[in-house]
């Protein structure tokens, strides 16, 4: 079964540019989320998705960041303009969105870092 | 404070020695608990999740203790291939899906 595809890998930008990163969940998850990895940090959630729909945006900082998911599968982030904290890892998971909610794995896929200089 | 607080660590120990992380978290309506590894620029992946009774996978066990908000892991007869950050993780509040990630614990398994 293929995984949770993520393009570009890698990003080097200058601040102010803008950016966009790529995600494609696995065949049949309803649900995708985006997280932030700081360095030394663990991932914190940006936005959650089920199917088409945003189900939580809360921490995603829309001065600056976009995402959406038009067709309920793959998902766009977009950051614009990028400030030099915006440094990190963007990852990108899905889960079934289906059956027992507390115990549902996030699949991730390999992220985009960016560098923000 | 945090909601989920790990020991940052490094733990460096050696080949077949016993280790163990705990992971405390702040909101007592948390109802999913888990640990996740990650690998040196890999993306996380669960390892095992957490019930209240304890679980044992292999060389792993999980442990959960509610009336603590205390999670702990424990490995057994370490292998080098153990070396990763381990990361604690638990549902957010309000969120059965979302879930809040500590910062890691990292484990250095030396020869």
């Amino acid at each position: 079964e293929a995984g949770v595809a993520q393009s570009p890998r890698y990003k080097i930008i200058e601040k102010r540019q803008s950016v966009a990163f790529w995600c494609n969940p696995i065949s049949g998850h309803a649900t995708l989320y985006w997280y932030q990895q700081i360095l030394g940090q663990g991932p914190k959630l940006l936005i959650q998705f089920q199917n088409n729909g945003v189900v939580d945006d809360s921490q995603l900082p829309k001065d600056r960041f976009s995402a959406e998911r038009l067709k309920g599968v793959d998902s766009t982030l977009k950051i614009q303009p990028a400030k030099l904290e915006d440094s990190a890892v963007y990852l990108c998971a899905s889960s079934l969105g289906a059956g027992d909610p507390y115990q549902e794995t996030q699949y991730f896929g390999p992220g985009t870092r960016l560098l923000v200089l | 404070r945090k909601e989920v607080e790990q020991d940052p660590g490094p733990f460096n120990v050696p080949e077949g020695a016993t280790v163990a992380f705990n992971c405390t978290y702040s909101n007592s309506a948390s109802q999913s608990f888990f640990w996740y590894r990650q690998d040196c620029r890999k993306e996380p992946k669960l390892l095992m999740s957490v019930y209240s009774s304890g679980n044992e996978d292999g060389r792993f066990t999980a442990q959960l203790n509610r009336a603590s908000q205390y999670i702990s892991l424990l490995i057994r007869d370490s292998k080098l291939s153990d070396s990763a950050t381990y990361l604690c993780v638990v549902n957010s509040p309000g969120s059965a899906r979302q879930l809040t990630f500590g910062s890691g614990t990292q484990l250095t398994v030396l020869p």
